[in-house]
């Protein structure tokens, strides 16, 4: 596609739920990126796929937290037994390396009731 | 730990002025650096820094970076409303946290017809 997309762009869910958040890279980008933007904050890194390599998780806030990139391109962010505290947008980004720019996608709104 | 700290956090102008935003950084084994414009939910690529003292220009934006004094600076002329928008800069580092992005925490621009 023309940019990166993620879905849904908003999600509502009751705290305990899990979630699913999915981005599409642009095409042929290798590296795939999810950070998140609580409000008022700045945008804080979660994980990073490149290539085959396995993923750099370092940035993942809890076990809650998981991803992963099919075929190398699709990645899903999952969210189990959500909190109040994870609200916030996340938002994916792909780049053709790692020293290249990223391009971010438009976000998903996820607010924990 | 990586750190990058924006000045100022917020700024109000009217149309016609110019504006310098800052971006300090402190982090391990630098790459490059970054400027993102944040107007709704996805931050748009404007620059990507390597080398000291070369400055990128794209319209009324520049941007040079001081791999000396650990800083880089975003200049905007004749600013216009449609420049209102969250300013992010970020950090590229190498090693073991290739990739990833540390960000500041946004400069909020706000200009007034």
């Amino acid at each position: 596609g023309a940019g990166v997309s993620q879905s849904p762009s908003n999600k509502v869910t009751e705290k305990g739920k899990d979630v699913e958040l999915r981005c599409d890279p642009i095409s042929g980008h290798t590296a795939l990126y999810w950070y998140r933007q609580s409000l008022g904050q700045g945008l804080e890194f979660l994980i990073y796929f490149q290539g085959n390599s396995a993923p750099d998780k370092s940035g993942l806030p809890s076990d809650r937290f998981s991803a992963e990139r099919t075929g190398g391109s699709v990645s899903t962010l999952t969210i189990q037994r959500t909190q109040q505290e994870d609200s916030a947008v996340y938002l994916c980004a792909s780049s053709s390396g790692a020293r290249d720019e990223q391009f971010f996608g438009p976000g998903t709104r996820l607010t924990v009731l | 730990e990586d750190k990058v700290v924006q000045s100022p956090l917020s700024l109000v102008v009217h149309e016609g002025d110019t504006v310098t935003l800052n971006c300090s950084y402190e982090v391990t084994n630098f790459r490059s650096l970054l400027w993102y414009k944040q107007e709704k939910k996805a931050p748009t690529f404007l620059f990507m820094l390597t080398s000291s003292g070369i400055e990128k220009k794209s319209g009324r934006l520049s941007s040079i970076l001081d791999k000396k004094e650990l800083f880089s600076i975003l200049n905007i002329t004749a600013t216009q409303t449609g420049d209102s928008a969250i300013y992010l800069c970020a950090a590229n580092a190498g090693g073991t946290s290739y990739g990833k992005l540390t960000f500041g925490q946004g400069t909020i621009l706000t200009v007034h017809p």
